[in-house]
């Protein structure tokens, strides 16, 4: 199989405060991460994509500074949204593409943010 | 620039009813991959096939069976006897072939309600 997890799947927080979301790919490893975003009852948008021990690409529109993104290891990468806010709220979601030649990514179950 | 349009917003049908997903893809590219995800209620984005452009077969899996025709740039999905567990919101997605293109571009998904 090919499962990815993500952690917290549900965070509350107040406005300023920055917030981790991790990624982890649990049975395989994961040269490649990708990063989206989805508000409700709309696709989703890639933010980012992630290899691991090298920096992340942002796509236009994409603040880097507050959207920090880390690959450290071929199974872990974190989403920091730092200096939250409301109009941050949104369903964040990852996935992991497996190998080099494998063209499938996998999805995590994402993670619910609301910014109060 | 690479395109998915997904024209049927919302569809609902009645469970044991046939159901066809439709999807029409732009690309500019000779080679690329087509995807099909679903989404149900609890957000996890489930993979459901991947098809290469090169292999025009259609595929049957259970009661999912998929369409793919170069010829006009659709990869439809039907699911025959919907049941009241296919209800989700699917989507279309298209990615580069070729090493290190591997960007998902999605539609704008088609929310499918199987009634009982």
């Amino acid at each position: 199989g090919a499962v990815v997890s993500q952690h917290p799947s549900w965070v509350i927080c107040k406005s300023g405060t920055s917030v981790k979301i991790e990624c982890r790919s649990l049975d395989f490893q994961a040269t490649t991460m990708f990063w989206y975003r989805q508000f409700p009852k709309q696709s989703l948008m890639l933010m980012a994509t992630s290899n691991e021990g090298s920096k992340a690409t942002y796509e236009q529109g994409v603040e880097k500074d507050k959207f920090l993104i880390n690959h450290a290891s071929l199974t872990l990468s974190t989403l920091t949204v730092t200096s939250a806010h409301p109009e941050d709220s949104s369903f964040y979601i990852c996935s992991a593409r497996r190998g080099s030649t494998q063209e499938t990514q996998y999805f995590g179950p994402g993670t619910r943010l609301l910014v109060l | 620039a690479q395109k998915v349009t997904q024209a049927q917003t919302e569809i609902s049908v009645v469970e044991k009813e046939d159901v066809t997903l439709d999807c029409v893809y732009e690309t500019r590219d000779t080679t690329y991959y087509l995807f099909w995800y679903k989404q149900p209620p609890s957000g996890e984005l489930v993979f459901l096939i991947r098809r290469n452009s090169f292999d025009e077969q259609n595929e049957i899996s259970g009661r999912y069976s998929w369409n793919f025709q170069k010829s006009t740039s659709s990869f439809n999905f039907t699911i025959t006897a919907s049941q009241v567990v296919d209800s989700a919101v699917y989507f279309c997605a298209l990615s580069p072939s070729g090493a290190g293109s591997y960007q998902l571009t999605f539609g704008k998904g088609t929310k499918l309600s199987v009634i009982p």
